[in-house]
């Protein structure tokens, strides 16, 4: 499997202001992650695919410009809410692709955002 | 449209006793499912899977079975044992072997009664 950390684990911010999430890869060289956002009693859903070296693919509904996504290394992918809103607070998960198989997604512990 | 349900939110279970979690799904392109458990402050780890050629796989005290023409699956575990207590998520694929893309239910949330 893959370990993969996120940081932070939670995070209290202001309206209008950035907020950057980092998911790492602590032993496994990915090429392909994922960004999941979670509301309260709703399911984990995908927001992007992130690839490395090249652009994330969004999903429908999910502003690219809103929730900028960079993954500059094999073993690090972040996602950046810019001009965060209430309605922005979620947890945020990220997944590394580590394998072929569908089960070799491997999850991180998530981040917990909240936007005041 | 929430295409994979999990309309349980939570379940409790006697120690020792079975525990059925059941997901529900609405997309027919789905070939392939996945459960995943998730503790508190951790994220999901994969725990068993299923094609959708088959109709049951077992790990060890871990069963899931998939009825396609329902459009269900359900995931048993027996006995029960308290570290068994945990959010479990039901995922599906659509695709063939090189999809990616994962799509969750909401998550049940299981107790385990001493």
């Amino acid at each position: 499997g893959a370990v993969v950390s996120q940081h932070p684990s939670r995070v209290i911010c202001k309206s209008g202001t950035s907020v950057k999430i980092e998911c790492r890869s602590l032993d496994f060289q990915a090429t392909t992650m994922f960004w999941y956002r979670q509301f309260p009693k709703q399911s984990l859903m995908l927001m992007a695919t992130s690839n490395e070296g090249s652009k994330a693919t969004y999903e429908q509904g999910v502003e690219k410009d809103k929730f900028l996504i960079n993954h500059a290394s094999l073993t690090l992918s972040t996602l950046t809410v810019t001009s965060a809103h209430p309605e922005d607070s979620s947890f945020y998960i990220c997944s590394v692709k580590a394998g072929t198989g569908r089960e070799t997604q491997y999850f991180g512990p998530g981040t917990r955002l909240l936007v005041l | 449209d929430q295409q994979v349900k999990q309309n349980s939110p939570s379940l409790s279970v006697q120690e020792g006793r079975i525990s059925i979690l059941n997901c529900d799904y609405t997309n027919s392109m789905f070939d392939y499912f996945l459960w995943y458990k998730k503790y508190p402050a951790e994220g999901p780890t994969f725990l068993i899977s299923i094609s959708s050629i088959k109709d049951k796989n077992e790990d060890g005290r871990f069963t899931v079975f998939l009825n396609k023409s329902a459009k269900h699956l359900s995931l048993h575990i027996v006995p029960s044992q308290p570290g068994d207590s945990a959010v479990y998520f039901c995922a599906a694929s659509e695709g063939g072997q090189g999809a990616q893309k994962l799509v969750f239910g909401q998550g049940t949330r299981l107790t385990i009664n001493p």
